[in-house]
């Protein structure tokens, strides 16, 4: 089993659509959890940290569950320019400076 | 300011040959992370530098595959003997302190292409 996992899609949604995304991860001792973009030939950037307690930025929504050990990004009126790869990432756990990127999930908003 | 630097951006090497690969991370950034990242999949880790002390190369896949900061600032991966499996894009990213959790900032990365 991957250490995290996700749906690679890809995901086609016309504009305005709601879309979410889910990661699964197999560390419980797993401490930090993000959501990183990446375009088409393009480095990965930081689209979201994922707090406990969720945590909202504009459009896009993330919420962790620590019992059932995943993640979920929701993106509420999608953007043709939020077309991209979503990776989801987990630091594994306390005083390691390990990130472990999952595979990406593929989006494709459409007009 | 300027952001995370990679050269070269392309690297085509002859299988068993020896390539270096250079990063130069944002002006006072502490932390140096190296990935590396085949086509259609995420980045996977490599190595992690807290100025110039090596703190973590668990990820590195072979003794073929070495890195250093010697001053703390420009990183260099080394990659000797390359086999074919090498070929992946290898980015690099910089994050401003030692406690780890900061954005991390990547570099265009340099695609390699062992023939």
């Amino acid at each position: 089993r991957k250490e995290v996992e996700q749906d690679p899609g890809p995901f086609n949604v016309p504009e305005g659509a709601t879309v979410a995304f889910n990661c699964t991860y197999s560390n419980s001792a797993s401490q930090s959890f993000f959501w990183y973009r990446q375009d088409c030939r393009k480095e990965p950037k930081l689209l979201m940290s994922v707090y406990s307690s969720g945590n909202e930025d504009g459009r896009f929504t993330a919420q962790l569950n620590r019992a059932s050990q995943y993640i979920s990004l929701l993106i509420r009126d999608s953007k043709l320019s939020d077309s991209a790869t979503y990776l989801c990432v987990v630091r594994e756990q306390s005083g390691t400076y390990k990130y472990i990127f999952g595979t990406g999930t593929r989006l494709k908003v459409l007009a | 300011g300027a952001g995370v630097s990679q050269s070269p951006r392309y690297k085509v090497a002859k299988r068993g040959q020896d390539v270096a690969l250079r990063c130069d991370p944002i002006s006072g950034h502490v932390s140096l992370f190296w990935y590396q990242q085949a086509l259609g999949q995420g980045p996977e880790f490599l190595t992690y530098f807290q100025n110039e002390a090596q703190l973590d190369k668990s990820g590195l896949p072979s003794d073929r595959f070495f890195a250093e900061r010697p001053e703390g600032s420009v990183s260099t991966l080394k990659i000797q003997r390359t086999q074919q499996e090498d070929s992946a894009v290898y980015l690099c990213a910089s994050s401003f302190r030692g406690r780890t959790d900061n954005e991390q900032f990547f570099g265009p990365g340099t695609r390699l292409t062992v023939l």
